[in-house]
């Protein structure tokens, strides 16, 4: 069964580094998201992206954020000069389309700025 | 801005047993979705409620949506050890737009 995969697992980083989250969609869909989850918090949305843009972004997603498109499979967030407080378990979520559709959640990756 | 209520935020449950929890939002949504967490893992879709009356369920779990009340139930019958976890529900506004707001969940314990 098609899943969204993400890497890496766990990424480890000094506060004001810039990092790096991979997402793999799965292949048929067009509608591409990160959330996040605090530790013991509930999850919360960051960005959706459609058509190589930015469909809406939630006030956590601010200029340090970033999202990418680099190829017909690949869906990056970065973070630049990251805090403390980015802290989070990332996800990414696929859907094949907009609107009325289940968003596909991968496994996620953790960070941890030190 | 929407908000999402889930209730109780956790829940020792016993095994055999029936129970039912419940999800609220503040604002005309037409779309529910009720996903699994388990420790450490990612969401896992359960259902998606699309309309005013959906029901639908899966194994010993039942899930339902009144949007004039803007609540969603999800029925637990006979509680195994299996269903511990944290569930999820998650409204997008009516309309195209997709962005999930997610309730704090609630994590449900079975017990012996």
């Amino acid at each position: 069964e098609p899943e969204v995969t993400q890497t890496p697992s766990h990424q480890v980083t000094q506060m004001g580094q810039e990092v790096i989250l991979r997402c793999v969609p799965i292949s048929n869909h067009l509608y591409f998201y990160w959330y996040r989850q605090i530790l013991g918090q509930k999850v919360e949305f960051l960005v959706s992206f459609y058509n190589n843009e930015i469909s809406e972004k939630s006030e956590i997603f601010d200029d340090r954020f970033s999202v990418e498109r680099p190829d017909g499979s690949n869906f990056t967030l970065k973070i630049r000069s990251t805090k403390l407080e980015d802290s989070a378990m990332y996800f990414c979520a696929s859907s094949e389309r907009a609107g009325r559709e289940t968003q596909y959640f991968g496994p996620g990756t953790r960070l941890l700025v030190l | 801005e929407l908000k999402v209520e889930q209730n109780p935020l956790f829940l020792s449950m016993q095994e055999g047993k029936n129970y039912t929890i419940y999800c609220n939002y503040s604002t005309t949504s037409d779309r529910l979705y009720w996903y699994r967490q388990d420790p450490g893992k990612s969401l896992e879709s359960l259902f998606v409620l699309l309309s005013n009356g959906a029901v639908k369920q899966e194994g010993r779990l039942m899930a339902s949506l009144d949007t004039k009340a803007r609540l969603s139930t999800l029925h637990i019958t006979a509680a195994v050890h299996d269903l511990s976890a944290t569930y999820f529900c998650a409204v997008a506004p009516t309309g195209a737009n997709s962005k999930l707001t997610f309730g704090k969940g609630i994590t449900l314990s079975v017990r012996p």
